[in-house]
């Protein structure tokens, strides 16, 4: 198993530009969600889904879009990228039970 | 959401027991306590969770009060690698994260 797989690991962007954080899991598990870190935070929620076809809004959930067309991805979309959009990005999934949330390791964003 | 209520920091001696409290007053009766950790920059780390009973595994325990209003982690032999954020989480399908307990563990 390798457990939840983030796409990229680093990831520098300008202003406007638009892309794709990627995440995978090989677990089988229903429940996926994204957060955002900022330097010196705490994490915040963004989105999450429940199960395939099934998406909803976290904490902070502006600028940003998913989807979840399968059970393994769950890919975040930033539209039109801003500065206050650099943080580290975590991606986790569970099983419905809830034996506790696997994270990944992360995406580092910066945008200029 | 029930929210959650954790001291900022608290040190611990290498070696020691380290206790860690959690205030829950307004969970709902089928809200599980979640504890995580994260270190560093890592990607948080679940620990253990529990509903009503004592929980206990491989790298801690988990006291639930009667009343489930509170709860104590438990992190029996503190190592420094030990030295993490540690977060206390009601959990209602979504995993939300309070600004946790700083945990540091000296020498």
């Amino acid at each position: 198993n390798a457990g939840v797989t983030q796409t990229p690991k680093f990831q520098v962007l300008k202003t406007g530009q638009s892309m794709t954080l990627q995440c995978a899991q090989d677990m089988n598990h229903e429940y996926m969600s994204w957060y955002r870190q900022d330097p010196g935070m705490g994490l915040r929620l963004i989105h999450y889904s429940v199960g395939a076809g099934i998406t909803d809004q976290g904490e902070v959930p502006n600028g940003y879009n998913v989807s979840r067309s399968t059970t393994e991805d769950f890919p975040l979309r930033l539209l039109s990228a801003a500065p206050s959009q650099t943080s580290v990005y975590f991606c986790a999934s569970s099983w419905a039970g809830g034996d506790g949330y696997t994270f990944g390791s992360g995406t580092r964003l910066t945008v200029v | 959401d029930a929210k959650t209520t954790q001291p900022p920091s608290m040190d611990c001696a290498e070696g020691r027991a380290a206790n860690l409290p959690c205030n829950h007053s307004t969970i709902s009766g089928n809200e599980y306590v979640y504890w995580y950790r994260q270190i560093h920059s890592q990607g948080p780390q679940y620990i253990i969770h529990g509903l009503k009973n004592n929980e206990t595994n491989e790298m801690a325990s988990l006291i639930i009060t009667e009343d489930r209003k509170s709860s104590t982690l438990i992190l029996p032999h503190a190592t420094l690698r030990d030295t993490a954020v540690y977060y206390c989480i009601v959990w209602d399908y979504k995993l939300s994260f309070g600004a946790g307990t700083t945990v540091t563990v000296r020498a």
